[in-house]
């Protein structure tokens, strides 16, 4: 069974860092592009990050870039995305994504984490 | 770039059928997919449409996908409504600059 847990969400201050996880089990994780999309309280999803299965490729929201960095460490089947100067505007649940690639070459997600909850609040 | 544009809320009574519409702002509807999800209150999102009009497996036959062209929209039809169809849903497609595109997300409410 495809899983995705997230893990490492929680109450930050406005400038501070956070890192949160994304642990994948029932799967050969590192064939699978992956995503971040965020869901802010009242509002819909917004992606903000894309990392190939290689990690060669790289994406970022303009919401997200230059402060935002998606990793991950196939060996630990694990996607990561490290939130710099976080801001109050970031608050929100935080999934991870598996990208799914038909025969055709197009994609969609096939499955998504609970994620995890972010706030940044003074 | 572009933006997918949805209603904000739709209600119908269980049983009747429901079509939730996305529209493209720029650009044809049809250059891209469209794909839809489902989030449940305090759920992950799933997968309900992919490819303008492919059901996942597990997916019932009851929720099916479209795309017109002369409105240039994609839209999410769920027929035979249950109580367990209410939710959130949303479109998404791709765009070159932003590889990700959501549409703001129409709530369902089943009454």
């Amino acid at each position: 069974e495809v899983q995705l847990m997230e893990s490492g969400g929680g109450l930050v201050q406005p400038g501070r860092s956070l890192r949160v996880s994304c642990a994948a089990s029932g799967f050969t994780f590192s064939s699978y592009e992956m995503n971040w999309v965020r869901r802010a309280p009242g509002k819909g999803l917004e992606w903000i990050a894309y990392i190939s299965a290689s990690v060669r490729s790289i994406f970022y929201a303009e919401s997200v870039k230059g402060r935002f960095t998606v990793s991950r460490d196939n060996a630990k089947n694990s996607l990561y995305l490290q939130l710099n100067s976080l801001s109050v505007e970031d608050t929100a649940v935080y999934y991870c994504a598996r990208i799914r690639r038909s025969n055709n070459g197009y994609y969609h997600i096939d499955y998504w984490g609970r994620g995890t909850l972010v706030t940044v609040s003074s | 770039n572009f933006m997918l544009t949805q209603p904000h809320s739709v209600s119908e009574s269980p049983g009747k059928t429901v079509t939730i519409s996305c529209t493209r702002s720029s650009g044809s509807i049809a250059s891209n997919y469209v794909q839809w999800y489902q989030q449940r209150p305090g759920r992950a999102p799933t997968t309900v449409i992919y490819e303008d009009n492919l059901r996942p497996s597990g997916v019932p036959d009851r929720f099916s996908g479209s795309i017109d062209r002369s409105s240039n929209s994609a839209s999410l039809t769920i027929s035979g409504l249950r109580t367990e169809d209410e939710a959130d849903y949303y479109c998404q497609s791709y765009d070159t600059s932003i590889p990700w595109v959501f549409g703001g997300g129409t709530k369902l409410t089943v009454l």
